[in-house]
């Protein structure tokens, strides 16, 4: 996973706050994933990028979140109006222009709402 | 849809003990296949990989095969260490999309005493 870069690594947010993650992806990548990962559970696919573009945003909750992928800086995830449920990892990964299936992940932002 | 179905854990061994950890799937085409492992308070590092039926993906000690007629990948070491106590996601990339995103299992930890 290394070059996959996402901060901030711990985020504390009250309820109702707005939480931004930030990533970076591999150099040479265009493509970027978000995923979710509940306590206890395995990782989920919340949304697709690629630069300016939302390809796939099916695993995106229909409210209060948002991703973007501009064609200058970081992908950023955001989360309006924070609820404890919210409280995950959230991991961002990349692939290269030209596809292919392995994808690499960050390191994660773990969220905690309280 | 694609689903991944991992043994439940913990799994408990002793250092030098045989490892395996089962993972069924459902998918629709010919999906890719992956084990990622995630050591505490960190990301997904992606551990091995198959493509296609019959091929074994391996690392560091690990292996496991894509076994198209169980639908299984199973993942085994042969000896493990303490440092392998992690948890370990089965994963796998559909074939429908051209484009990759992971299901994954639910994960299972990894607890190997000295």
């Amino acid at each position: 996973n290394a070059g996959v870069m996402q901060n901030p690594r711990h985020l504390v947010r009250r309820r109702g706050q707005e939480a931004r993650l930030r990533c970076s992806p591999m150099k040479g990548h265009s493509h970027v994933y978000w995923y979710r990962q509940l306590p206890e559970e395995g990782l989920k696919f919340m949304v697709y990028l690629q630069k300016e573009n939302i390809i796939d945003e099916s695993g995106m909750p229909k409210e209060r979140f948002s991703a973007e992928f501009p064609k200058e800086g970081p992908s950023i995830l955001r989360i309006q109006q924070v609820v404890r449920g919210d409280s995950a990892a959230y991991f961002c990964a990349s692939s290269p222009p030209n596809g292919g299936n392995t994808i690499y992940f960050g390191e994660g932002s773990w969220l905690t709402v309280v | 849809g694609d689903s991944v179905t991992q043994m439940e854990g913990p799994v408990t061994l002793s250092e030098e003990a045989f490892l395996t950890i089962n993972c069924t799937y459902t998918a629709t085409g010919y999906p890719s296949l992956f084990w990622y492992v995630q050591y505490p308070g960190e990301g997904l590092q992606l551990l091995l990989k198959a493509t296609k039926a019959d091929d074994k993906g391996s690392n560091k000690g690990f292996e496991a095969t894509y076994r198209k007629e169980t639908t299984s990948f199973h993942l085994e070491k042969g000896s493990v260490q303490v440092s392998d106590s992690a948890v370990y996601f089965c994963a796998l990339s559909g074939s429908n999309s051209g484009y990759s995103t992971l299901t994954f299992g639910k994960g299972t930890m990894l607890l190997v005493s000295p």
